[in-house]
């Protein structure tokens, strides 16, 4: 499988501190997706953002921002004025390449945590 | 429904104990995903169905862990003879199709202890 490293295990704030969240993926692909995922304390598994690799244009919604750089083979993920209820784990993750049939490849995660 | 579900939530079997955890996808989705997440790691691969057909189970860890989907909708993965090493939460996820253009709505899990 194709790998995600996502390099902080841990990053700690303070709120409304903006936080950028590290994605390297490996690829031996033309056309891949990838995607981040957020998992608060509550533990489910939430959809943020999936990208095409054709598809360089950063993304704005909200606070949340996301940088695509296939040159470096990153995808990195910005939270502006951060909130405690930002705290989670944040999953990057890219598609498995080849016939992979949208299964995914995960990163180990990065733990957020926003503090009053 | 309205979302993906799974049940048990929380499971906790004996080592050497057979266990069946249960997946009830969204109704409109074709495809179903299941990956085991061990603690502090993100979620990985065990096998996904098309409606009923399973073309990859290359994810899963043994011959001990079988999954079906008979009827293209509910899901049941089965561990047989359980390990502690077994002990992860189990998630699945359904998409609208086997493609990544497809986003895959997941499910609450089940944490799953073996003792």
């Amino acid at each position: 499988a194709q790998k995600v490293t996502q390099a902080q295990t841990e990053i700690s704030v303070v709120e409304k501190e903006d936080v950028t969240l590290d994605c390297v993926y490996e690829t031996r692909d033309t056309t891949y997706y990838l995607f981040w995922y957020k998992q608060p304390p509550s533990g489910e598994l939430v959809f943020l953002i999936r990208r095409n690799s054709f598809d360089e244009q950063n993304e704005i919604s909200g606070r949340y921002s996301w940088n695509f750089q296939k040159s470096t083979s990153s995808f990195n993920f910005t939270i502006t004025a951060s909130q405690v209820v930002d705290s989670a784990v944040y999953f990057c993750a890219r598609d498995a390449g080849g016939t992979s049939y949208g299964k995914l490849t995960f990163g180990q995660g990065t733990i957020l945590t926003v503090h009053p | 429904g309205a979302g993906v579900s799974q049940s048990p939530r929380y499971k906790v079997t004996k080592r050497g104990q057979d266990v069946t955890l249960r997946c009830d996808p969204i109704s409109s989705h074709a495809t179903l995903y299941w990956y085991q997440q061990a603690l502090g790691q993100g979620p990985e691969f065990l096998t996904y169905f098309n409606y009923e057909a399973q073309p990859d189970k290359s994810g899963l860890p043994s011959d001990r862990f079988s999954a079906e989907r008979p009827e293209g909708s509910i899901s049941t993965l089965t561990i047989q003879r359980t390990e502690q090493r077994d002990s992860a939460m189990y998630r699945c996820a359904s998409s609208l199709g086997p493609t990544p253009s497809y986003e895959q709505y997941f499910g609450p899990g089940t944490r799953l202890t073996v003792t």
